[in-house]
């Protein structure tokens, strides 16, 4: 079936420290969502890939999308306490569907 | 610019009941998504509706059922309520389905005793 994974689950850092989540699709995608949750509240949308091999930055964060359109990955440059969530990915499969796999997701704690 | 609201916040059933949750997207958006999120399970793809037709089904039992108005709020309905339906319940609005960004509620928490 359809399934996106999202490792890692969990992640702990020290303020400054750098985190990275991958996401991984057995099958291409059409495109891929990365959407963050702060506790307690609902997924917000981030940034939305489309084009293989794309890179987009937001200031501290770096969005990959790979060759193949198959995995992913987010990258924060060194971490803030507003950071502390959970990041997930959702993935749009190119079978015409109109609905996002989401990934399992990464709960990210960032230590003052 | 109103956000998606969702209907009630929280909820408490017991087993064997039946619940209704409600779901208003976003002005103008024609799409609405319905998820269940659990801590160990993520958000799980329930159905998708656009215009008042299901175009996507995810795989859940038919005691999960939905509908879509004319509006294009929506509801969905959970009968025969079984202990491991207790989650969260979240909402997800687009202007078109597919390639849009979702907007989400804030969800409504369902405990089933």
């Amino acid at each position: 079936g359809q399934q996106v994974m999202q490792i890692p689950q969990y992640q702990h850092v020290q303020e400054g420290e750098d985190f990275t989540t991958y996401c991984n699709s057995s099958t291409t995608l059409s495109n891929i969502q990365w959407y963050k949750q702060r506790p307690g509240g609902h997924p917000v949308f981030l940034i939305q890939l489309v084009k293989s091999g794309e890179v987009k930055k937001q200031k501290r964060l770096t969005f990959q999308f790979g060759e193949a359109k198959k995995n992913s990955s987010l990258h924060i440059t060194a971490t803030q306490t507003t950071d502390v969530g959970t990041y997930f990915c959702a993935g749009r499969f190119t079978s015409g569907t109109y609905k996002y796999i989401f990934g399992t997701g990464t709960r990210l704690k960032v230590l003052a | 610019k109103a956000g998606v609201t969702q209907t009630p916040r929280y909820l408490i059933k017991t087993r064997g009941q039946q619940v209704t949750l409600s779901c208003s997207p976003i002005s103008g958006h024609r799409s609405v998504s319905w998820y269940q999120q659990t801590p160990g399970q993520g958000l799980q793809f329930l159905f998708e509706y656009f215009s008042e037709t299901q175009r996507n089904k995810g795989n859940f039992p038919g005691r999960f059922s939905g509908r879509q108005f004319s509006n294009s709020r929506s509801e969905m309905n959970v009968s025969t309520l079984e202990l491991g339906d207790s989650a969260l319940y979240l909402c997800a609005s687009s202007l078109v389905a597919g390639s849009e960004k979702l907007f989400f509620g804030s969800g409504t928490q369902l405990s089933v005793l």
